[in-house]
């Protein structure tokens, strides 16, 4: 049984960057993996910030962007601003027709 | 305007049925890749299903053999029916168009699906 992992919270100041991880229980994420990135807030659908490991989805602020870093996709936010707080969900896809989403990392800006 | 609207959600009992309906605009659902998700409350999003454009299917291993997805192309409208519900199926059912392999593009607003004893 295949986890993805991301960090159950994290914190960063206004103005600040940080960057969130996208692991295997087992293995390296690679970009054929396509991972996605998605911002959700409560009550409402997620939101594609980051697809294909790095590719902005439209309207998206530059200051979001996505990578490989080591054996895990991330996702860097950068000059983070109160409305980024949110919780955000990687998402891997397997191959044959399987996707699987991390557990998402709850994102505080204070 | 792009659009998908889900219904078909409530409260039903445990081993129970439900069809979910999840009606297009803007696109035409049989051209595209489209799957269900789902979030229970207070947790994260679960991919569930996806139908390809050329009609094959797939489920995640928590649902293979009691959902199956479909679609009706004269309706622009994707379905999911669910069988033999557990008391874990209960979530907020999305779903959305699927950019294959990348990522899913376009979202409902969510269906509730509540399996009670």
């Amino acid at each position: 049984q295949t986890v993805v992992t991301q960090e159950p919270s994290f914190s960063v100041s206004p103005g600040g960057t940080v960057t969130l991880t996208c692991g295997l229980s087992s293995g390296s994420v690679s970009t054929t993996y396509h991972p996605s990135w998605y911002q959700q807030t409560p009550g409402q659908a997620p939101r594609t910030l980051i697809y294909n490991t790095n590719t902005r989805s439209s309207g998206v602020p530059d200051r979001f962007s996505g990578s490989i870093l080591g054996n895990k996709a991330a996702l860097t936010i950068t000059g983070a601003r109160a409305d980024d707080e949110s919780d955000y969900y990687c998402v891997l896809y397997m191959g044959s027709g399987i996707w699987v989403f991390g557990g998402g990392t709850k994102l505080t800006v204070l | 305007e792009v659009q998908l609207v889900e219904s078909g959600g409530g409260l039903i009992q445990l081993g129970g049925s439900l069809r979910l309906s999840c009606a297009a605009s803007g696109f035409t659902v049989s051209s595209n890749y489209m799957s269900w998700l789902r979030q229970a409350p207070g947790k994260g999003l679960e991919w569930v299903s996806v139908i390809y454009s050329g009609g094959s299917t797939y489920y995640a291993d928590s649902v293979r053999g009691r959902f199956t997805i479909s679609r009706d192309k004269s309706k622009n409208t994707l379905y999911l029916q669910m069988n033999s519900l557990r008391a874990e199926d209960t979530a907020v059912y999305y779903c959305a168009r699927t950019r294959y392999p990348d990522d899913f593009d376009i979202w409902g607003q969510g269906t509730m699906v509540t399996v009670s004893s």
